[in-house]
């Protein structure tokens, strides 16, 4: 299966730790993209890669959070201090590039973080 | 600030029935819109989508409608069967971003 692939899928922490999740996206894909999704919410755009620049960040994204495409392939995000509001669901999607295809994301599992 | 909002936490449909679910926006800028399906501890999987400069776009038993005066679309689902249920989520291009409402849970009665 090549589809989007999440680590961990679960993590649990305390207060003021530090996590990091990884998304390995579709191969083939140049666009990679991280949300957040709380309980009874839709998932809530972070930010966004084409390649290994990062494009577009979502202003609520605090300094706390940083996220990193280094060759333009997986991708890391952080999370430093965590705080119990940090607790979700941590999205990974990609999509290649291109008219028409551009539109379609493909979701990873997710990572829940549970912050003690 | 939601700027896509599904209105209907849940529906239950009748096996076979039509089912329809709603979904407002707020952007008149918004260039493209999406339905996903979702089940539980699995992420999101794209369904359908349409380009804001389209009123209709069908795929088998799935047809989404887009009304850009009312800021409106639907997805409709005939028939429906026991596999379609799931949360269904709508989202929105604005530039780079998506935006998403909050979904609606779908049964369909067997």
């Amino acid at each position: 299966d090549t589809g989007v692939s999440q680590d961990p899928r679960h993590k649990i922490t305390k207060r003021g730790q530090n996590v990091t999740f990884r998304c390995d996206p579709i191969s083939e894909h140049n666009r990679l993209y991280w949300y957040r999704q709380t309980l009874g919410q839709g998932p809530e755009f972070l930010t966004y890669f084409q390649n290994e620049a990062q494009l577009e960040k979502s202003r609520l994204l605090s300094d706390r959070f940083s996220a990193e495409r280094p060759k333009g392939s997986f991708s890391t995000l952080e999370i430093q201090r965590t705080e119990q509001g940090d607790s979700a669901m941590y999205l990974c999607a990609s999509s290649p590039m291109g008219r028409g295809a551009y539109n379609e994301q493909f979701f990873g599992p997710g990572t829940r973080l549970t912050v003690l | 600030d939601q700027q896509v909002k599904q209105n209907s936490p849940s529906l239950s449909v009748q096996e076979g029935r039509i089912s329809i679910l709603n979904c407002d926006y707020t952007n008149s800028m918004f260039d493209y819109f999406l339905w996903y399906k979702k089940y539980p501890a699995e992420g999101p999987t794209f369904l359908i989508s349409i380009s804001s400069i389209k009123d209709k776009n069908e795929d088998g038993r799935f047809t989404v409608f887009l009304n850009k005066s009312a800021k409106h679309l639907s997805l409709h689902i005939v028939p429906s069967q026991p596999g379609d249920s799931a949360v269904y989520f709508c989202a929105a291009r604005g530039g780079n971003q998506f935006y998403f409402g909050t979904g609606t849970s779908l049964t369909v009665i067997p």
